[in-house]
């Protein structure tokens, strides 16, 4: 299992640089995958969500990537401004099962104007 | 606008007292979750609900209670057993699996974050 401690990975890039925040996910039977942006002392909000039978889906200045090969999600953010700083995490759910998701431990984006 | 308000923001325990924290919905959303998240750690399920008047623990379900009398609300009770309080508690809908036409994503409210006097 993933290590716990106190300090999430973090990326830190420069304001108009693309991000890629990635993910990997445990469960070889999970069929929906979705992104979180979880400011500080707030909820996390939906950014996007992809189904298994898709590699890719593009919403405003994210897409989202799907390797179920390697099970392996990515994030990319073009253009990065300050307000995209935040942590960032994925869920993966098995919509044939209890629908219950589970949730990675997050990436830390810092954007530095 | 429909959404998820959880209360109070902030909310301090003394020790042996149980507190109550609150989550209402307007989203007519089925299923509704409370997790629990500390610094540097994914969403830890407590409890969870997929219809009213019905209830499962999660993966921490110890010194935690809930009910489901509303279908718009989910209340959390934190009690004196749970010896490690101090966290960031979110509570969350969604649709409801057992009516899932097309995937949809969970909703979370703003959190409570509880700390111990």
């Amino acid at each position: 299992g993933e290590s716990v401690g106190l300090h999430l990975p973090t990326l830190s890039v420069q304001e108009g640089d693309n991000s890629i925040i990635n993910c990997a996910y445990s469960n070889s039977a999970s069929d929906y995958f979705i992104w979180y942006k979880q400011e500080s002392g707030k909820g996390p909000q939906f950014i996007i969500d992809i189904r298994s039978n898709m590699d890719k889906r593009q919403g405003q200045r994210v897409t989202v990537l799907l390797n179920k090969t390697v099970k392996h999600l990515s994030l990319q953010i073009a253009a990065t401004q300050p307000g995209d700083s935040a942590v960032y995490f994925c869920a993966e759910i098995n919509s044939g099962g209890s629908y219950i998701p589970t949730f990675g431990r997050g990436t830390s984006l810092i954007v530095h104007p | 606008d429909g959404g998820i308000t959880q209360s109070p923001k902030y909310l301090f325990r003394k020790e042996g007292q149980n507190v109550t924290l609150s989550c209402e919905q307007n989203l007519n959303h089925d299923a509704m979750y409370w997790y629990r998240q500390d610094p540097g750690q994914g969403l830890r399920l407590i409890y969870y609900s997929q219809i009213v008047n019905d209830f499962q623990k999660g993966d921490i379900a110890e010194g935690y209670s809930v009910s489901r009398e509303k279908k718009e609300s989910f209340p959390l009770t934190v009690t004196s057993a749970q010896k490690n309080p101090t966290a960031f508690y979110l509570c969350a809908s969604s649709i409801g699996s057992y009516r899932q036409r097309d995937n949809q994503p969970q909703h979370f409210g703003d959190g409570t974050r509880l700390s111990i006097l």
